[in-house]
């Protein structure tokens, strides 16, 4: 079954510490995956995708085939950042997007 | 631009009333919509999608209905709603174009209590 798992509901961390959201997912074939965001009051976005090999905000991503995994990663995390994250899936070439439970992140000053 | 209207808010509705949630999206043609909810400890569960006008696929058995009457809209239904339904409502839209990996673009969200 296609699904998305991430292990933390909640992740405080202090003002410059190094951040990791971790995600895990299980599909058998080639995934589109992404990063999406939720600020306090504000619509939930995207972040950042793992086809752009970007870095937003910061924040970079990268997929590892062999792990499944698609953590999300910040050197130095700043107050602003903090805000619910989620982890989605894209299965091969299909219409739906599939989320993960999400991770609350707050960063402590 | 491309807009997402989703409405309303909020809404308080007692067990065994009806529901309707609109959405409508501006600025684009022939999008994929989808319905989310969102409930605590259980993330963003996908609910309904669709690719064209009438075209949808459900994702999860439940007490609700999706509809889409027109390209730019789309409804989600209940003839008769559970304590269960209670939850926050998330409509989204999306390119439809190629070989895409283009994001979802989400409305406000309705907060639905079931009483």
């Amino acid at each position: 079954a296609q699904r998305v798992t991430q292990p933390e509901k909640l992740l405080s961390v202090f003002k410059g510490a190094p951040v990791e959201l971790k995600c895990n997912y299980s599909y058998s074939g080639s995934p589109e995956l992404f990063w999406y965001v939720q600020y306090s009051r504000q619509r939930l976005q995207l972040l950042l995708r793992h086809i752009s090999r970007e870095s937003i905000k910061g924040f970079t991503a990268d997929l590892n085939k062999g792990e499944t995994s698609f953590h999300l990663k910040k050197p130095f995390a700043q107050e602003e950042d903090s805000a619910m994250y989620y982890c989605a899936l894209r299965p091969g070439a299909t219409n739906k997007l599939i989320f993960g439970t999400g991770t609350l992140l707050a960063v402590q000053p | 631009s491309q807009t997402i209207h989703q409405w309303p808010a909020t809404l308080v509705q007692p067990v065994g009333s009806p529901l309707s949630l609109e959405c409508t999206v501006e600025g684009t043609s022939n999008p994929n919509l989808y319905w989310y909810r969102q409930a605590a400890g259980r993330g963003l569960q996908l609910l309904f999608y669709s690719v064209g006008i009438g075209q949808i696929s459900s994702e999860v058995p439940q007490n609700l209905s999706a509809s889409r009457p027109q390209d730019r809209q789309f409804i989600l239904s209940s003839k008769k709603l559970l304590l269960s339904d209670s939850g926050f409502y998330l409509c989204a839209w999306r390119l439809r174009q190629g070989k895409d990996n283009s994001p979802l673009h989400f409305g406000n969200g309705t907060r639905l209590t079931v009483t």
